[in-house]
């Protein structure tokens, strides 16, 4: 039972443009929702988050807008940069359960010259 | 650096051999998460500790898999009788009491079982 889903597994943008990683829910009991970066061989890099009171979050390049009712949250990124390229989770928590946090299976996104 | 510490980084080991993994929090944090990740998959809970109380297991924590965090600091997670099947990334994560939930992750132990 796949709580938190990424249906895209890649996404190939280029240097400057926007990348726009999706990510969809299915337990309206969460409350909480991050965004980690991966680099192979290294652990997951905290991103940014959203709470379910706000529908937007901005820090600097990054924004992540969630839709509720939609069960879905997106992470922009602009201007994507090479840097950017890695494989990007979704996760998503509630409050009453050790905020344990539940993860996508990733998009791993290219950042192209 | 102040970031959460993992020890090793890499395991090699040969079936039903034990193997112990060590996690470091970053120090203000009193709560620890065990995930693991296998290939294409994102990291799963695995188990939860605030301070020295372990207070929540996944169902994915067999009892061959055991963890404790003595005196609320650094903890540790011990498989044993490895099996195949325990081939993983063994991730650590630490959460403050400041943040929601913002969890940092360790850089992970890869294990291996031959």
């Amino acid at each position: 039972d796949q709580q938190v889903k990424q249906n895209s597994p890649s996404l190939s943008v280029q240097e400057g443009r926007i990348s726009i990683l999706n990510c969809d829910y299915t337990n309206s009991m969460f409350d909480y929702f991050l965004w980690y970066k991966k680099y192979p061989a290294e652990g997951p890099t905290f991103l940014i988050s959203i709470s379910s009171i706000k529908d937007k979050n901005e820090d600097g390049r990054f924004t992540v807008f969630l839709n509720k009712s939609a069960k879905h949250l997106s992470l922009h990124i602009v201007p994507s940069q090479p840097g950017d390229s890695a494989v990007y989770f979704c996760a998503a928590s509630w409050s009453g359960t050790a905020s344990k946090l539940t993860f996508g299976t990733g998009t791993r996104l290219q950042v192209t010259l | 650096d102040t970031g959460v510490s993992q020890d090793p980084r890499h395991k090699i080991t040969k079936r039903g051999q034990n193997v112990t993994f060590r996690c470091d929090p970053i120090s203000e944090h009193n709560r620890l998460y065990w995930y693991r990740q296998t290939l294409g998959q994102g990291p799963e809970f695995l188990t939860y500790f605030q301070n020295e109380a372990q207070l929540e297991k996944s169902r994915l924590l067999s009892d061959r898999f055991s963890a404790e965090r003595p005196k609320g600091s650094f903890s540790t997670l011990e498989i044993q009788r490895t099996e195949q099947g325990d081939s993983a990334m063994y991730l650590c994560a630490s959460r403050g009491t400041v943040s929601y939930n913002e969890q940092f992750f360790g850089p992970g132990t890869r294990l291996t079982v031959l």
